[in-house]
């Protein structure tokens, strides 16, 4: 079981929104930058969102991330069929100086 | 550019032993921590280890402590995970990883598979 809860799956069809949330606790997310990263099958994660907020260069402004107390979320607009991946939230814990990630949501874009 | 590249992975037996190393490039390896993260097959993200800029200070997640050993060769610019007494819940991909504000890079990652 994940430090992090995050939904299994979410749907939406293209040109759609969708939200994934992640909830943690004081020691986690209530107290520590969140992180979101893309995961396209047979490849590695790719950090899209950092630091609750921020993108990478190259990563588009229809990826959004946001945090309030112990939870986060991250959007995405205008969705495309290839955004369809697995997508996970990180952090740190602060009790175990360590880092922590959720268990995924898998995006399917019907 | 960054580049971390695995290597060492590969099929093993039950209790047997592995090192993997990362190469990295791209960057002043010895001025951030470096962390493994693997990933079952079919499952999320497990963070393993991490290891101080200087190789002083390290992390083990419960699920590898005492089993595991994370260096590195600022030298070489190379990472490393010794890996022993292997079970087969540790059959997954490793992924070494930078982490600048977030788990910013990583390597395309080497399969361990723990089978008899």
């Amino acid at each position: 079981q994940s430090v992090l809860t995050q939904p299994p799956s979410v749907s939406a069809a293209p040109g759609q929104k969708v939200t994934i949330s992640c909830s943690g606790s004081s020691s986690t997310i209530g107290n520590n930058y969140i992180s979101w990263y893309q995961q396209l099958p047979g490849t590695a994660p790719k950090l899209l969102i950092f630091e609750n907020n921020k993108r990478p260069s190259g990563i588009p402004d229809r990826f959004s991330g946001s945090k309030s107390d112990t939870s986060a979320t991250l959007g995405i607009t205008g969705l495309q069929t290839g955004d369809e991946a697995d997508y996970y939230c990180g952090t740190w814990d602060s009790s175990l100086s360590a880092g922590v990630f959720g268990g995924g949501t898998k995006l399917t874009v019907l | 550019e960054v580049q971390l590249v695995e290597s060492g992975g590969g099929l093993v037996l039950p209790g047997g032993s592995l090192r993997l190393s990362c190469s990295a490039s791209g960057f002043t390896f010895s001025t951030y921590a470096m962390h493994w993260v693997r990933q079952a097959p079919g499952k999320g993200l497990e963070y393993v280890s991490v290891v101080s800029r200087d190789g002083g200070l390290t992390y083990y997640a419960d699920s590898v402590k005492g089993r595991f050993t994370i260096s590195r060769d600022n030298s070489k610019n190379t990472l490393y995970l010794q890996m022993s007494s292997l079970r087969a819940e540790d059959t997954a991909m490793y992924y070494c990883v930078l982490y600048s504000s977030a788990w910013r890079y990583w390597g395309q990652g080497t399969l361990v598979t723990v089978s008899s």
